[in-house]
């Protein structure tokens, strides 16, 4: 079946504009976690979703950064005022149960490039 | 905060021979731990995780330890081939949370 997608897979943006990043998890899996990754670290958590509701936003790194899942589905991230020490490699992953060690999903990510 | 420290950051090993790499982790309530492998350009993929119930997982060439008392976990790839190469990274949980912590990465070649 279908993995978890995606998109945009490139997006590059000026300073001090807003982007939204989007993810589709495999179908029926009900947590969705955000990741960002620098080149050559390890994923950092950002939040996670259990069906629809946000229930770890910990992670994210200040106020501009929101993310939502409004039908238990598809997630979208969204940074405010970008600046280019948000440029980084932005994913998402799912997994079936919410019992939170359940195998994870990755996505292919986003790259976001802030000029 | 809690962390999760991985060694080592580059592992060169020749075709067939075996390649560990090792986790330590900071929470003592940690209960799962998984390993992924991420090849170049491409998503990280999980390729075996162990619970805290257990001493020792193993599925064909790869097998994974876990120490509670010591707060360590180590991979172990046996007769290793070049498609191993790639950066492996170790996770653990966080005890309350749904949240991972990973490591750093190890970017292991395979020479043949």
């Amino acid at each position: 079946g279908a993995g978890v997608s995606q998109s945009p897979r490139y997006k590059v943006t000026k300073r001090g504009q807003d982007v939204a990043l989007r993810c589709d998890p495999i179908s029926g899996h009900v947590s969705l976690y955000w990741y960002r990754q620098a080149l050559g670290q390890g994923p950092e958590f950002l939040t996670y979703f259990n069906y629809e509701a946000q229930q770890d936003k910990s992670g994210l790194p200040n106020d501009r950064f929101s993310a939502e899942r409004p039908e238990g589905s598809i997630s979208t991230l969204t940074i405010q005022r970008t600046e280019q020490r948000d440029s980084a490699m932005y994913r998402c992953a799912s997994s079936l149960a919410d019992r939170g060690r359940e195998t994870q999903y990755f996505g292919p990510g986003t790259r976001l490039l802030v000029l | 905060g809690e962390n999760v420290e991985q060694h080592p950051s580059t592992l060169s090993v020749q075709e067939g021979d075996s390649a560990v790499i090792k986790c330590t982790y900071s929470d003592s309530a940690s209960n799962y731990f998984p390993w992924y492998k991420q090849e170049l350009g491409k998503r990280p993929q999980l390729i075996i995780d162990i619970r805290s119930n257990v001493g020792e997982k193993k599925d064909q060439r790869i097998a994974v330890t876990l120490n509670k008392t010591a707060k360590h976990f180590s991979l172990h790839i046996t007769e290793t081939q070049p498609e191993d190469s790639a950066v492996y990274f170790c996770a653990a949980s966080i005890s309350g949370t749904y949240k991972y912590i990973f490591g750093t990465g190890t970017r292991l070649k395979v020479l043949a």
